[in-house]
């Protein structure tokens, strides 16, 4: 059965400081690595996607890397602000349904204080 | 409307209640999907659409069920809800493609009592 394991469940940061989430997964064959961003009563959104091919993408402060050999990706928060507080999912795509069949992990709740 | 649209935003329902869960895109996209979320689990496909016209079922359909008249509209209908249905929703949009991102609504918070 596909899986998708994040680490830490939670975590609590000062504001300026960086921090990094990480995502094992066990999804085979593998399509794309997404993390999405998720605020308190709100959808995910989209923060990077990820293929094969790809070791590293970023979006402003945040920096994913991916690593398919050992099925891990991080998630790197460079400067934190309030506002980055949230969940932080890791979702993985597979090849046979790709489109319609993403694994989900539990999320990371990131909480930054003054 | 810019984006994806639920409603409503919030339910509070009686079990054995007939309930539809709303879902509206202005993107055109072509794949439209519905998640639930529950604390300390991932996000949970219960169907999904790739096209008008065509539905197929994710990991949780059991007491589910939807329909895709046209391209913008993917509602959810829940025929008779049972407490185990309490959860947070979400409607997903996608073009068609597999390294295309999602877009998610707000979600819909669905209490069932």
């Amino acid at each position: 059965k596909n899986q998708v394991e994040q680490s830490p469940q939670s975590l609590i940061i000062l504001e300026g400081k960086n921090c990094t989430l990480q995502c094992n997964y066990t999804v085979s064959p593998f399509s794309n690595l997404r993390w999405y961003k998720q605020d308190t009563g709100r959808g995910p959104v989209s923060l990077t996607i990820m293929t094969f091919s790809e070791n590293t993408k970023s979006n402003g402060r945040y920096t994913a890397t991916l690593d398919a050999d050992t099925k891990q990706s991080s998630l790197h928060i460079t400067a934190s602000q309030l506002s980055d507080s949230a969940s932080y999912i890791c979702v993985v795509s597979d090849l046979n349904n790709a489109g319609n069949m993403l694994t989900f992990g539990g999320g990371t709740r990131l909480m930054v204080k003054p | 409307i810019a984006g994806i649209t639920q409603a409503p935003t919030s339910q509070i329902l009686a079990a054995g209640r007939r309930m539809t869960l709303r879902c509206t895109q202005d993107m055109r996209h072509n794949a439209m999907y519905w998640y639930r979320q529950d604390l300390g689990l991932g996000l949970r496909l219960i169907h999904y659409s790739n096209t008008a016209g065509t539905t197929g079922k994710g990991e949780v359909p059991d007491g589910y069920s939807v329909s895709r008249a046209n391209t913008d509209d993917f509602p959810l209908t829940l025929a008779s809800a049972v407490p185990s249905q309490t959860s947070v929703y979400f409607c997903a949009s996608s073009p068609t493609g597999s390294n295309y991102g999602y877009t998610f609504g707000s979600g819909t918070r669905l209490t069932v009592v």
